[in-house]
């Protein structure tokens, strides 16, 4: 198993241009989701999906899109990059159980500079 | 939302030492994890737990429910263990459910 795999690493943007974040994993989680890491300050979520075609917005979803077509992918766009969006951001997942915590899986990350 | 505050936010110990990160959070959870993020690295999961305490290799981590609070202990630490260490209470099951806490930067000089 791959676990969660993340593309790209790095990336650098310019202010106004768009870009999108891979996401996928070959567990077969239901839940998928993206977070951003900023210095002195804990992962906040940006949105999650808890299967296929159905996503929602997490703690800062402005300035970003989610899609879920398949199981394995959960791609993050961001359609007009702005320096507050500069981050590193890491895409996790783990099973559905309703009630029931379960373990999570985390992306190496990728770290976005926005100029 | 819970509030979660870990302690210390920094520590730096020398190799061979007892090392202990605490956690607490202010609202009753389902689980709580300790996750492990290596320098201009990934992160990964140490441990998931409800109650009590769970033991793998070098690493221990305790859950007092009552008390709201979490350790993670490091036996015998190894400058690999340098690693930012960070809390999660799970409030509700999902992804949605999860409060961060902002980590301990731990370095182990040799």
């Amino acid at each position: 198993n791959a676990g969660v795999t993340q593309t790209p690493k790095f990336q650098v943007l310019k202010t106004g241009q768009s870009m999108t974040l891979q996401c996928a994993q070959d567990m077969n989680h239901e839940y998928m989701s993206w977070y951003r890491q900023d210095p002195g300050m804990g992962l906040r979520l940006i949105h999650y999906s808890v299967g296929a075609g159905i996503t929602d917005q997490g703690e800062v979803p402005n300035g970003y899109n989610v899609s879920r077509s398949t199981t394995e992918d959960f791609p993050l766009r961001l359609l007009s990059a702005a320096p507050s969006q500069t981050s590193v951001y890491f895409c996790a997942s783990s099973y559905h159980r309703p009630g029931l915590p379960t373990p999570l899986h985390f992306g190496n990350g990728t770290r976005l500079t926005v100029t | 939302k819970n509030e979660v505050e870990q302690s210390p936010q920094n520590l730096t110990a020398q190799e061979g030492e007892f090392i202990t990160i605490n956690c607490s959070y202010s609202v009753g959870i389902s689980a709580l994890h300790w996750l492990q993020q290596h320098p201009g690295g990934g992160i990964v999961s140490l441990f998931m737990l409800s109650s009590g305490k769970k033991k793998h290799g070098r690493l221990i981590a305790t859950i007092n429910i009552q008390e709201k609070h979490s350790s993670l202990h490091i036996t015998a630490s190894h400058p690999r263990d340098s690693a930012v260490y960070i809390c999660a209470v799970d409030s509700g099951g999902g992804a949605d459910g999860l409060t961060f806490g902002k980590g301990t930067h731990l370095i182990i000089q040799p």
